[in-house]
C-alpha cells in the first residue's frame, strides 16, 4: 500500500525557515517524481514544486522558487521542502504527491498533509 | 502560466442527477489535464487524467472530455458520496496550474 506521511510543519515567524519532510511506502520511491501542492486555509490548491527521479530535475512555481528547495534522499525514501523567508502567504497545508506511473506531472497518491503557519 | 477557470463556482444538485463541470484553460494545453476530487478534511483524489482516461478504480459513472480548451467532466448520476470539490489540473507547461474548483453541493 502506497503512503505518503508528511511532518515538520508548525509556527514559525515571517522571515524565518522551516524544513517539511515526506516519508515514502509501499512503492519504488527512487523511481517516482514527488512534487509538493500546497492549499491555503479555506483555498484552492497550488502546486509548489517537484522532483524528478534519475535526473533530479526541479521546477518551481513563481511565487516560491529562489525561497524554497526541493530535495529527496532516496536511500531514506524521503522527499523534502526546505522553506526560506517565509511569507504569510505561505500559510497552507503542504501535501506531498507522487507522479503517477507514466506520467510524473499529475498526482496518483497524495499525504494526508502538514500545516504550516506564518504568522507574527 | 496557463490560467484555468472552472465554473461554476457551486454547482446544487440532487443524487441521481447529472453533474457537469466546466475547466476552461487560457490557451492550449493540448489534452494535459485532469480531474481530482477532494472532500473535506481529505487529500484529493485523481479522478481522470489527459482530459478522458479514469485512473484506476474510479467508478465509470465519472468520465471527461475536450473541445479545444474546453474541458468537461460529467458525473452521469451522482451518488451520495460524489459530493465534493472539483478541481482540474493542466500538466502541458510549467507552472503547473489548478482551476480554483467547483463545489458540487446536495440541493
Amino acid at each position: 500500500e502506497v503512503q505518503l506521511l508528511e511532518s515538520g510543519g508548525g509556527l514559525v515567524q515571517p522571515g524565518e525557515s522551516l524544513r517539511v519532510s515526506c516519508a515514502a511506502s509501499g512503492f519504488t520511491f527512487s523511481n517516482s517524481a514527488m512534487s509538493w501542492v500546497r492549499q491555503a486555509p479555506r483555498k484552492g490548491l497550488e502546486w509548489v514544486s517537484i522532483i524528478f527521479s534519475g535526473s533530479g530535475n526541479t521546477y518551481y512555481s513563481g511565487s516560491v522558487e529562489g525561497r524554497f528547495t526541493i530535495s529527496r534522499d532516496n536511500s531514506k525514501n524521503t522527499l523534502y521542502l526546505q522553506m526560506n523567508n517565509l511569507r504569510p502567504e505561505d500559510t497552507a497545508v503542504y501535501y506531498c504527491a507522487r507522479g503517477g506511473g507514466h506520467i510524473p506531472t499529475y498526482f496518483d497518491y497524495w499525504g494526508q498533509g502538514t500545516l504550516v503557519t506564518v504568522s507574527s | 502560466e496557463i490560467v484555468l477557470t472552472q465554473s461554476p463556482a457551486t454547482l446544487s444538485l440532487s443524487p441521481g442527477e447529472r453533474a457537469t463541470l466546466s475547466c476552461r484553460a487560457s490557451q492550449s494545453v493540448s489534452s494535459y489535464l485532469a480531474w481530482y476530487q477532494q472532500k473535506p478534511g481529505q487529500a484529493p483524489r485523481l479522478l481522470i487524467y489527459d482530459a478522458f482516461i479514469r485512473a484506476t478504480g474510479i467508478p465509470a459513472r465519472f468520465s471527461g472530455s475536450v473541445s479545444g480548451t474546453d474541458f468537461t467532466l460529467t458525473i452521469s448520476s451522482l451518488e451520495p458520496e460524489d459530493f465534493a470539490l472539483y478541481y482540474c489540473q493542466q500538466r502541458n507547461s510549467w507552472p503547473l496550474t489548478f482551476g480554483g474548483g467547483t463545489k458540487v453541493e446536495i440541493k
